[in-house]
């Protein structure tokens, strides 16, 4: 069964730092999804890596995937109190239906 | 063009009562999945709907059940609601035949409060 580990679970930033959240998965897969979630919303899709070695990017967000390693990467450059949310990442459990997160990262970009 | 939609926003309920919340896809989307998604945590994997059938079930008992009608459109329904139902209901949509490509588009939830 997939299970899906995000870390830190907690992170708070410095206007201006660089930060990176870590997924990982345990089993197979070249596929891989990031969300973000405001406060009381939904889930806001970010990125979707479809292949090892994939990178997307978006503004001062980027993410990568290594099927290799199990391992998704987002990374956060300059951060901004904008960015302050939680970020989901998710992957297809067993089917087209059964998207499986982690826990998320909730992320506090402080002045 | 409109996204997921779903209703109502809000719902308090006893114990025991019943409830039955409502999404509508995406426009071109025929696919519905339903999520749970307790406070602080991870949304949890309900079940999947599509061709009016439902095709995947994540580890839920029988008390939560679905309908997807002709227009796409979805029905969730708890029955004997237990103070452990009480979270945000996500219905997410996606066009099947994208398969793994896109994204679920998910709705802004319906939060159910059990009391």
């Amino acid at each position: 069964e997939l299970k899906v580990e995000q870390n830190p679970l907690f992170l708070s930033m410095q206007e201006g730092k660089n930060y990176t959240i870590y997924c990982n998965y345990s089993t197979t897969s070249d596929r891989l999804y990031w969300y973000r979630q405001d406060p009381g919303k939904s889930l806001e899709s970010l990125f979707v890596l479809l292949s090892n070695g994939a990178v997307k990017q978006e503004g001062r967000l980027m993410a990568s995937l290594d099927t290799k390693a199990r391992l998704s990467t987002l990374h956060i450059t300059a951060a901004v109190h904008d960015l302050s949310a939680t970020y989901f990442c998710g992957n297809y459990g067993g089917s087209q239906g059964n998207l499986i997160f982690g826990k998320g990262t909730k992320l506090s970009v402080k002045p | 063009d409109a996204g997921v939609t779903q209703s109502p926003t809000h719902l308090i309920k006893t114990r025991g009562q019943q409830v039955t919340l409502r999404c509508s896809p995406k426009s071109g989307h025929d696919t519905v999945s339903w999520y749970q998604q307790a406070l602080g945590q991870g949304p949890q994997f309900i079940f999947q709907y599509y061709e009016e059938e439902e095709r995947q079930r994540g580890n839920f008992p029988d008390r939560f059940s679905g309908h997807q009608f002709p227009n796409y459109s979805s029905e969730l329904n708890v029955n004997a609601l237990l103070l452990g139902d009480s979270a945000l209901y996500l219905c997410a949509s996606s066009p099947r035949l994208a398969g793994w490509k896109r994204a679920q588009y998910f709705g802004p939830g319906t939060r159910l409060t059990v009391l």
